[in-house]
């Protein structure tokens, strides 16, 4: 059966502390996989990896990938408040679907 | 560019009566999501469609949930008769492609409370 799991499922740090949020994942056909930030309203896409090993970056975000180990991270640094917000990871069923299954979430609190 | 339009906002309804959500895609988006969000089932999806046809509803619920897209522009997700076990945030998002090649656009959802 497809799964993603994430964890921490909750995290608070303090501002400018660094996290590191995690992604991992059993698929029979493995793809790719996307983060999501959701704050109030809806998921916006961060970043979508394909390949073991290689960073992606924007700003303070970054991404990376293993595919041998099944897992993904996603670092924060210099976290700010305006980072605060439920990070989803997920990817796409096994087959040729456009279908998603996302993890339950981390929840990240930043405070001042 | 418009991003995925979705109506209404928030829907506060009685249990029994028929609910309608609409969603206007991402112009030139070939495939349209459906899904739900609760705090205890997190995000599920409820059906997709690609090119207008329902490819897969194997997540929506029961016979009381029914989805159209009668065209490239609009679909509509429809709860009838609503119970309040469906209050939910549900989402509508729309991709270029399949999810292996590229990511979905959601909408801000329709927060839906049934009394």
């Amino acid at each position: 059966e497809d799964k993603v799991v994430q964890s921490p499922l909750s995290l608070v740090v303090h501002e400018g502390d660094t996290v590191t949020l995690n992604c991992s994942y059993e698929v029979t056909n493995f793809r790719s996989l996307l983060w999501y930030k959701q704050e109030k309203k809806a998921p916006t896409f961060l970043f979508m990896l394909t390949s073991s090993g290689i960073e992606k970056k924007s700003g303070r975000l970054s991404s990376i990938l293993d595919k041998k180990e099944l897992f993904s991270i996603l670092n924060i640094t210099a976290t700010q408040t305006g980072d605060s917000a439920v990070y989803l990871c997920a990817v796409p069923f096994s087959g040729n679907t456009g279908k998603l299954i996302f993890g339950q979430g981390t929840t990240l609190q930043v405070k001042p | 560019d418009a991003g995925v339009i979705q109506s209404p906002r928030h829907e506060v309804t009685e249990m029994g009566q028929e609910v309608t959500l609409r969603c206007k895609p991402i112009s030139g988006h070939d495939y349209l999501f459906w899904y739900r969000q609760t705090m205890m089932r997190g995000l599920e999806l409820l059906i997709y469609f690609n090119n207008n046809v329902p490819i897969d509803d194997s997540g929506m619920p029961e016979d009381r949930f029914s989805a159209k897209m009668p065209n490239a522009s609009f679909s509509t997700l429809k709860i009838q008769p609503s119970e309040p076990r469906d209050s939910a945030v549900y989402f509508c998002a729309s991709s270029l492609s399949t999810a292996s090649t590229g990511p979905q656009h959601f909408g801000d959802g329709t927060r839906l409370s049934i009394l």
